[in-house]
This record gives structure tokens, sequence and C-alpha cells, in this order.
């Protein structure tokens, strides 16, 4: 069975940082793209960044480049999003998502508010 | 930041036949697959179709899927009332490098 757990979410200041794993089982993390999805509260899904299976391409959304940085451990089974220079907009729920010829499985979410 | 179009609203009664279009561009729906997700509130969505048209194991035979050219649809015969949830397309953009998602479409059982 596929599971995607996401982690680290919580209560940050704008201007701070916060990272976010995912940890995979039930799949060969290896071989398979992963994504970073996010929703503000009452909102759409909005994509945030990927990263192909061995780590060493990525892309970024315009709204977060150059502050979030994804990464992955495949040793660990674990994907990572780190997250900097938080602004009030950033406010989400962020999902960890699987890509198998087109996305497919999604994690239960890491709500991220930044709030002073 | 939402590329792909969609309804904001569909309704129908049980037992009817409602649709959700999906409308994008040559770089994403129009060079690649469709998939379409179901969810409810405070939960993560779901995979409801698969490269336009294929079911996943364990989703009713009620949803079907359809593309063509630039848009897609997803179909629900038979509505019923615990298919009332949002709905949302995606597809990969190739000019974009990024998946995009459909504005999202709110289903209601009447």
């Amino acid at each position: 069975e596929v599971q995607l757990v996401e982690s680290g979410g919580g209560l940050v200041q704008p201007g701070g940082s916060l990272r976010l794993s995912c940890a995979a089982s039930g799949f060969t993390f290896i071989d398979k793209w992963m994504h970073w999805v996010r929703q503000a509260p009452g909102k759409g899904l909005v994509w945030v960044s990927y990263v192909n299976n061995d780590g060493s391409v990525t892309n970024y959304a315009d709204s977060v480049k150059g502050r979030f940085t994804i990464s992955r451990d495949n040793a660990k089974n674990t994907l990572y999003l780190e997250m900097n220079s938080l602004r009030g907009e950033d406010t989400a729920v962020y999902y960890c998502v699987r890509d198998s010829w087109g996305i497919d499985y999604w994690g239960q979410g890491a709500l991220v508010t930044v709030s002073s | 930041q939402s590329v792909l179009t969609q309804p904001p609203s569909v309704s129908g009664t049980p037992g009817q036949r409602v649709s959700i279009s999906c409308s994008g561009s040559s770089s994403n729906i129009g060079s690649g697959t469709v998939n379409w997700f179901q969810q409810f509130p405070g939960t993560a969505p779901k995979l409801v179709m698969s490269r336009n048209n294929q079911r996943p194991s364990g989703v009713p035979d009620r949803f079907s899927g359809s593309k063509s050219g630039t848009s897609a649809s997803l179909a629900i015969s038979g509505l019923q009332s615990e298919d009332e949830a949002d709905y949302y397309c995606a597809a990969w953009d190739d000019s974009l490098n990024a998946y995009v998602f459909g504005t999202g479409t709110k289903v209601t059982v009447l």
C-alpha cells in the first residue's frame, strides 16, 4: 500500500523558515518523480515544486522560486521541502504527491501557518 | 495560477448524469494526459481518473473520462450523494515544465 506521510508543519513568523518532510513507503521511491502541491484555506490546488527520481532535476513555481528548495534522500525514502523567507501568502496545507505516469497518490498534508 | 479552466459548480439530482469540463492549451492538455481528483472537505485529494480515461482500482464505473484536443471532461452517471465533493483536473505543462491544476468544480447533489 502506497503511503506518504508529511511532517514538519506548524506556525512560523513572517520571514522565518520551516522544513517539511515526507516519508514514503509501499513503492520503489527511487523510481518516481515527486511533487509538492499546496492548498491555501478555502482555495484550490497549486503546484509548488518537483524533483526527478535521482534528485538531479528540480523546478519551482514562480511564487516560491529562490525561497523554497526541494530535495530527496532515496536511501531514506524521504522527500523534503525547505522553505525560507516565508510570507503570509505561503499559509496552506502542503501535500507530498507521487508521480507515476502522472500524479496519483497524495499524503494527508501538513499545515503551514505564517503569522506574527 | 490555475492554467486549466473548470466551471465553479455543477449540480444534479440522484441518478442523473453530470459532466465537468476542463479547458487547457496545446502545452498541457493538448500534448499530454489528464488526471482527475476528488476532494472532500478537510481531506487530501484522491485520484478518480488517470491518463484521460483510466479508472483506478476501487473507483466506481459510474465515473468516466475523455479528452479531445485541448479539453477534457469527467462524467458521473447515476449520481449519488457520496459523489458530492470538489473535483480538480491536472496535467503536465511542457512550456512551464510544471504541473497545472484546474480551478476546481464543486459537485452538488440536490
